[in-house]
């Protein structure tokens, strides 16, 4: 069982439609990424956390550490947030990252 | 503007030959790193290094080997002794290594395929 899951792994929406990614991990954490690649493979990091909740614009990310589990939503979502969205957790100095879940949104 | 920049984007090699792929940085970023991307799968820590002249093996290293003459500079060699290189390769860096306060920064990545 690899230490972080992502679900799902593809998500298809229609535009406006809301969005929930999660991420759920087994190892002890200090900090969790939700990181965004491109359809060209470069990556973004959105956000960092470690506790509660963080927005940016129209996405938001949550953590619960005691259920070792964080979520990404996406509101009215557009065309351009079309990527991957790969969930990251910081453990012994290093990140460890789930597969990864691709997200197309439809106009 | 400071980021990240890696070269080729795509690159091509025939089997036995080495190939290196390139990673700049102008973050003035102390740690960088080298990961693997495969379908489905996770990124995987080929190396990293903490500091100039320094490096140190990650979780899939055999096949593989760095250097890290310049701070900005963290060149990746894939070497012949690499089974299945065909991959897309990352490059990042942060400003200390593991942070935990602070991201890391990627690159757009090379994509390299055997001919």
């Amino acid at each position: 069982k690899n230490e972080v899951e992502q679900s799902p792994q593809n998500l298809t929406a229609q535009e406006g439609e809301f969005i929930t990614i999660n991420c759920s991990y087994s190892v002890g954490i200090s900090a969790l990424h939700w990181l965004q690649q491109h359809p060209g493979g470069g990556i973004v990091s959105l956000f960092m956390l470690s506790s509660g909740k963080k927005k940016h614009g129209r996405l938001i990310a949550t953590i619960n550490i005691q259920e070792k589990h964080s979520s990404l939503h996406i509101t009215a979502s557009h065309p351009r947030d079309s990527a991957v969205y790969i969930c990251a957790v910081r453990g012994a100095q290093k990140l460890v990252f789930g597969q990864g879940t691709r997200l197309t949104i439809n106009p | 503007d400071g980021g990240i920049t890696q070269s080729p984007k795509y690159l091509f090699r025939k089997e036995g030959q080495n190939v290196t792929l390139s990673c700049e940085q102008n973050l003035n970023h102390d740690a960088m790193y080298w990961y693997r991307q495969d379908p489905g799968q996770g990124l995987r820590l080929i190396y990293y290094s903490q500091i100039v002249n320094d490096f140190q093996k990650g979780d899939i290293a055999e096949g593989y080997s760095v250097s890290r003459e310049k701070k900005e500079s963290f060149p990746l060699t894939v070497t012949s002794a690499q089974k299945n290189p065909t991959a897309f390769y990352l490059c990042a860096s942060s400003i200390v290594w593991g942070s935990h306060n602070q991201p890391q920064h990627f690159g757009d990545g090379t994509r390299l395929s055997i001919l």
